[in-house]
């Protein structure tokens, strides 16, 4: 079946570092990859995405490319602030049929970013 | 715009004991669904529903049941909570192959 595959930290960076978080998938067929986050005392929300294959997905700063030689969608971002603290997952989502979407998620990387 | 609302956001239960989580989207979307988020374990589907009456099962669903009256509204039972369900709860909704929206979550506590 469908997997995720992300580090479950916590990562912790001092203000302005880069920031990677490793992402890798299984899959059968060709799934949408999506990034969520999660501020503390809130629900997930929608990073970013991608649909198909070497797509990039971006927003706010963060980045990720589809790479579907590696199975992998790691996020990147050159400069990370103290608003960034938060929980980020990993998924995948694909349509097994019956109309029915199957969103598989990775455990979640915390990222705590310090002054 | 209210999005996907949850509640109750806090509830503390004793074995036994049954209770309704009540989830409610504005946002005319055909599909909702139940996660229960464990610490180590991401988020775990519980049921989900493709539309107005009908529900399905998810990776976890033993000790819930679901119900999908009107297309606004998503109910999460627990008929005899046990303390294996402490966990917290969070509603979502889409349209097919779209993102997810998710609810500011329920935190429960089976005593």
């Amino acid at each position: 079946g469908d997997s995720v595959t992300q580090m479950e930290g916590p990562v912790t960076l001092s203000e302005e570092a880069f920031l990677t978080i490793n992402c890798t998938y299984t899959a059968t067929g060709y799934p949408s990859l999506f990034w969520y986050v999660q501020y503390p005392g809130e629900g997930l929300q929608l990073l970013l995405k991608a649909t198909k294959a070497d797509d990039k997905g971006s927003n706010k700063g963060f980045e990720a490319t589809y790479r579907k030689e590696t199975t992998s969608f790691h996020l990147e971002k050159g400069s990370v602030q103290v608003s960034d603290s938060a929980v980020y997952f990993c998924a995948l989502s694909d349509q097994p049929g019956g109309g029915y979407q199957k969103v598989t998620f990775g455990i979640g990387t915390k990222l705590q970013v310090i002054p | 715009n209210a999005g996907v609302t949850q509640t109750p956001k806090f509830r503390v239960l004793k074995t036994g004991q049954s209770m309704t989580l009540l989830c409610a989207q504005d946002m005319n979307h055909e599909y909702m669904y139940w996660y229960r988020q464990d610490p180590g374990m991401g988020l775990r589907l519980i049921h989900y529903s493709v539309g107005e009456g009908t529900t399905a099962k998810g990776e976890v669903p033993d000790g819930y049941n679901v119900s999908r009256l009107k297309k606004q509204n998503f109910l999460l039972g627990l008929e005899s909570a046990a303390p294996s369900q402490t966990s917290v709860y969070f509603c979502a909704s889409s349209r097919l192959a779209g993102e997810l929206f998710f609810g500011e979550g329920s935190r429960l506590t089976v005593l």
